[in-house]
């Protein structure tokens, strides 16, 4: 079965663009969560979306938005990037809406901001 | 407020070395979630355990065991006999009640990394 995968692996991106980032959950799994890795840090939540909607949110700033589509890949985007925003972006995906923080993570998407 | 506190930034080891990872956290609610994910150099998190919080036992899963202790707010990971493919960076997570919040909203830690060293 296929883990959690996400797209692109790698993305280099100039201040001020907009950028796409995508995730595939496992199959089945109707909750998708997105994290912020700053380079030697823990992950930070983003957003969670459970059923195609937003069921919660961390503390990021309005630039950060995201959605989930009827078969339960979602996107992240980001707007007007930032340097700041550089950082590791790991989707986790799980079969609840909440499940205890229980959830498979994907290889993450690399993005650098130059 | 809630935090995961990882006082250790890096370890270092020699293989077959018995190595302990420490986690303290905050929180105020009575009913939560403990977790232990590790993160090899491919990035990608791989979950170890979740324990809830009404459940001190230790457990114990081949070579990793761990040490819950809700009167120190600590919970610990211990690799016995370490192995070069331990190498990765260990982060301890702590999540809320399921009941009380409408969403998984994971804490982790800043993480440990572990270098074991043949």
């Amino acid at each position: 079965d296929a883990g959690v995968t996400q797209s692109p692996t790698h993305l280099i991106k100039t201040r001020g663009q907009h950028v796409t980032l995508r995730c595939s959950p496992i199959s089945g799994h109707k909750s998708v969560s997105w994290y912020q890795q700053v380079l030697g840090q823990g992950p930070q939540f983003i957003f969670q979306y459970y059923e195609k909607e937003e069921r919660g949110r961390g503390n990021f700033p309005d630039r950060f938005s995201a959605r989930q589509f009827p078969n339960y890949s979602s996107e992240l985007n980001v707007n007007a990037l930032l340097l700041g925003d550089s950082a590791l972006y790991l989707c986790a995906s799980s079969f609840l809406r909440l499940s205890g923080g229980e959830a498979f993570f994907g290889q993450g998407t690399r993005l650098t901001v130059v | 407020a809630q935090k995961v506190t990882q006082a250790q930034t890096e370890i270092s080891v020699v293989e077959k070395e018995d190595v302990t990872l420490d986690c303290v956290y905050e929180t105020r609610d009575t009913t939560y979630y403990l977790f232990w994910y590790k993160q090899p150099p491919s990035g990608e998190l791989v979950f170890l355990i979740r324990r809830n919080s009404f459940d001190e036992q230790n457990e114990i899963s081949g070579r990793y065991s761990w040490n819950f202790q809700k009167s120190t707010s600590s919970f610990n990971f211990t690799i016995t006999a370490s192995q070069v493919v331990d190498s990765a960076v260990y982060f301890c997570a702590l999540s809320t009640l399921l009941v009380k919040t409408s969403y998984d909203k994971v804490i982790f830690g800043p993480g440990t990394s572990l270098s074991v060293i043949p």
